[in-house]
């Protein structure tokens, strides 16, 4: 079965540092990968989504995410971070069945420091 | 366009009470999602439609209900609330193709409390 793993329950980060969120999935055939971000009291936002083809990704708001299959990781990354990027995020694996299965994993909590 | 949108975004129900959470949405997206979130749990999936009269379970049902007689809409019933549905539930849509997953756009949430 899928499954999502994030490590890192919460992170804390200065302003202006970089940022690496780690993810690791559970799946036996090539996944489909996500990554949303949720601030306070919104919904989710995509930041960045892996199908195939180059293995790193960019996304919005300065966001990448390299996919390694060899260790089953889809690591979020950011070179500097600004004081808004304070979030949850989510690492998602898809799978396309009767419908679009994705699982959440259980998120990480991003506090940055100015 | 709105996006998908939700009503109530907060409310306060008492055990046994019922209600029913309100989606819509304008990007005419065929498939359309209810998620819970709990705490350190990620988002589980409730219920899931691929299209107008078309409605299935998800990972976990139990306790709610849908329909789904047009496309914008996806209301979420709770029958006999109780404490565990206490949560914040999230709609999603999105236009799904045969060949890939596309993504889900949200809504802001309902957050719910049953004391």
């Amino acid at each position: 079965a899928q499954s999502v793993t994030q490590p890192d329950i919460h992170i804390t980060v200065s302003e202006g540092a970089s940022l690496e969120l780690r993810c690791n999935y559970s799946y036996g055939a090539t996944p489909y990968l996500f990554w949303y971000v949720q601030s306070p009291g919104q919904g989710l936002q995509l930041l960045l989504k892996y199908f195939s083809g180059d293995t790193l990704v960019q996304g919005i708001k300065g966001f990448e995410a390299e996919f390694k299959r060899s260790q089953s990781s889809f690591n979020l990354r950011k070179p500097s971070v600004h004081w808004s990027d304070a979030a949850e995020y989510f690492c998602a694996v898809g799978e396309k069945t009767s419908y679009d299965k994705v699982i959440f994993g259980p998120g990480t909590s991003l506090s940055v420091i100015p | 366009n709105a996006g998908v949108t939700q009503t109530p975004k907060f409310r306060i129900l008492k055990i046994g009470q019922s209600m029913t959470l309100q989606c819509a949405q304008d990007m005419n997206h065929n498939y359309m999602y209810w998620y819970r979130q709990d705490p350190g749990m990620g988002l589980k999936l409730i219920y899931y439609s691929v299209g107008a009269g078309i409605t299935d379970k998800g990972e976990v049902p139990n306790g709610y209900n849908v329909s789904r007689s047009t496309t914008e809409d996806f209301p979420l019933r709770l029958e006999l609330a109780a404490p565990s549905q206490t949560s914040v539930y999230f709609c999603a849509s999105s236009y799904s193709l045969a060949g890939g997953i596309e993504t889900q756009y949200f809504g802001p949430g309902t957050r719910l409390l049953v004391l």
